[in-house]
């Protein structure tokens, strides 16, 4: 398995431009999950799926902010107008949801909204 | 909800043994995890402890767990300039959500 995919690894962006991040989980894992990634804040929880289904978005920082998940394989983060501050490293992760399993992390994608 | 810390550094000399010590505030906590970020990488599983368990090793990873002082700590023995990165702490109550700590960077000096 080639692991947890995320498109793209790095975006630059105008200020109130529409940016969307990709996700394709690992085949088999029913929750995915998305972070941000912040010098200030470290890791945070955006928003989590279980079967395709958003559990708890809770933190989500404002309704700018959205995501997806058509399918068990594909998911998406989608922020509409971006700003400055959204600029950080946004992780999805994926897991069997099952005991010790943890989490499969993709590699990121590195936003930078200027 | 749960709250994990982490000191945010650590600074050892290559060959000495590194720890890395962790706190979590949900006494329920069943999975205890490591996690390893590598510069421009996503975080990447190292070990984990079951929640009835006080010690694992694995090679140079010794994880400890207090349960009454609710810490956790990795060690890691030898540590090698390779080892240089972010260990993040986290914890699962057995179900899909894991909070994670900030991160503890740890840096090897050759």
């Amino acid at each position: 398995d080639a692991g947890v995919i995320q498109s793209p690894r790095h975006e630059v962006t105008e200020m109130g431009q529409e940016v969307t991040l990709r996700c394709k989980p690992i085949s088999g894992h029913n929750s995915l999950f998305w972070y941000r990634q912040t010098m200030m804040r470290g890791l945070e929880l955006l928003i989590y799926f279980n079967n395709n289904v958003p559990i708890d978005d809770s933190g989500m920082p404002e309704d700018r902010f959205s995501a997806k998940m058509p399918n068990a394989s594909f998911s998406t983060l989608k922020i509409q107008p971006s700003e400055p501050r959204d600029s950080a490293v946004y992780f999805c992760a994926s897991s069997t949801g099952q005991g010790i399993s943890g989490y499969t992390f993709g590699s990121g994608t590195r936003l930078t909204v200027v | 909800g749960e709250d994990v810390e982490q000191s945010l550094f650590l600074s050892v000399r290559e060959g000495d043994s590194s720890v890395i010590n962790c706190t979590y505030t949900d006494s329920s906590s069943t999975y205890l995890y490591w996690y390893k970020q590598e510069p421009g990488a996503g975080l990447q599983l190292l070990t984990y402890i079951f929640s009835n368990m006080d010690m694992k090793q694995d090679q140079r990873l010794t994880v400890l767990l207090n349960k009454k002082d609710k810490h956790l700590s990795l060690r890691i023995a030898d540590t090698q300039t390779g080892d240089s990165a972010i260990y993040f702490c986290a914890v699962s109550g057995g179900y899909q959500k894991v909070t994670f700590g900030i991160g503890t960077k740890l840096q090897v000096i050759p």
